[in-house]
Formats: structure tokens, sequence, C-alpha cells
């Protein structure tokens, strides 16, 4: 089925690591993206990974590809309050390579 | 920088009327995406346009609902008879015809049935 899950809620303290987690269904995506969406705004591509790479960095962003165990991972380092958001993982299906389905997504808050 | 633009931001329109959204997408994209996305939740797919083709439209688009791009350019999003369900924000998105090519979204239009 088509289905991607992800936790609703992340609070973490302004400096530190964050890390939302997402794990998806479809075995035979060959992309999956991270978008960041801010009170009253669309949706803002942040990173994508695709399905034959393990890990990609850039700058504070960090993207983790475990395909054996369908999970993806988002690490923002040194989280700032400017990355209150909520992030939403997402999966390029191959069945319909233009059809690309999102979780719920995961509203990250930051403590001062 | 000429991102995705959809018109109008904000629509609050009463059950039983019609009303038409426009997306204008990223000029060199050929592809065009609408999705639905209310409270809580991430955007659905609705419908995909390869220029100016539908090329595949979601079990949610019921038949009050329809879209064109009839220049491969613009696109609208009509739905008619509206229904209180249907309040929710409507976004637009586009990216090249490429296996890799990510979607780029704009603002989305909020409708709101009373």
């Amino acid at each position: 089925g088509e289905d991607v899950e992800q936790s609703l809620f992340l609070s973490v303290r302004e400096g530190d690591s964050s890390v939302i987690n997402c794990t998806y269904t479809d075995s035979s995506s060959t992309y999956l993206y991270w978008y960041k969406q801010e009170p009253g705004a669309g949706l803002q591509l942040l990173t994508y990974i695709f399905s034959n790479m393990d890990m990609k960095q850039d700058q504070r962003l960090t993207v983790l590809l475990n395909k054996k165990d369908k999970h993806l991972s988002l690490r923002i380092a040194d989280t700032q309050t400017g990355d209150s958001a909520i992030y939403f993982c997402a999966e390029n299906l191959y069945s319909s390579a233009s059809k690309i389905i999102f979780g719920s997504g995961t509203r990250l808050s930051i403590r001062p | 920088d000429t991102g995705v633009s959809q018109d109008p931001r904000h629509k609050i329109t009463k059950r039983g009327q019609n009303v038409t959204f426009r997306c204008d997408p990223i000029s060199e994209h050929n592809r065009l995406y609408w999705y639905r996305q209310t409270l809580g939740q991430g955007p659905e797919f609705l419908t995909y346009f390869q220029n100016e083709a539908q090329l595949e439209k979601s079990r949610l688009l019921s038949d009050r609902f329809s879209a064109e791009r009839p220049k491969g350019s613009f696109s609208t999003l009509e739905i008619q008879r509206t229904e209180q369900g249907d309040s929710a924000m409507y976004l637009c998105a586009s990216s090249f015809d490429a296996g890799d090519s990510p979607l780029h979204f704009g603002n989305g239009t909020r409708l709101t049935v009373t």
C-alpha cells in the first residue's frame, strides 16, 4: 500500500540536534524527500535522497536511509528557533513515477 | 524568483457555490500537480499534468472537481457545488519531467466553505 508514517511532534532544546524519523512502504521508491512547511505557507523542499544512497549531508542537514527497514531520518544540527515548522517526509512511488506521497508531518518545536 | 504562484490566497464561499483556483507553475516546468491539505495532515495527491495532458487523477477527485491546463502553462482547479468537506488548503506544485526532479510548491489557496 501507499503509506508514509511519521511521529506527530518533536521538541528539542535550542542548539541541540533534532532527529525526525519516517517509515515508508514502497520498497521500490526511487526518491525520498524532506519538505518543510511554516505556518500559512506552502512546502519548501529541504533535501532529497536517491534510493541507492545511504546518506546525504547538506550543511546542517543529514539524511540517513535504511532501505532494508524502509526508514528515513532527517537530522538537523544546532537547531535554531527558525527551524520551528512542520517537516514532511515523502516518497516517489515506483508504480506511478510522478506521484509523490507525503506523511502527516512532524511538528518541531524549539525550547529555549 | 518566479516560483509557483497561486491565486487567490484565500477563498470563502457558501455551500453549493462553484469556485475556481489558478496556478502558474515555474515556466520551465512541464509537470503540474494539485494536492489538497487538511489541518494536521500531509498533502494528498489530487491530479497531475504533463504539459496539457492530465495523466493521473486520484480517487479523491470526485466528479465535482475538474482541473485543466489548456496550453500546458497555467492550470485551473474548479470545484462545483462546494460542500463543507471541501474546506482545505489546495496546493499546486510543478517540476521538470525527470525522475529526480522534486516538486516546487506554491503557497496554496485556502478554501473555507460555510
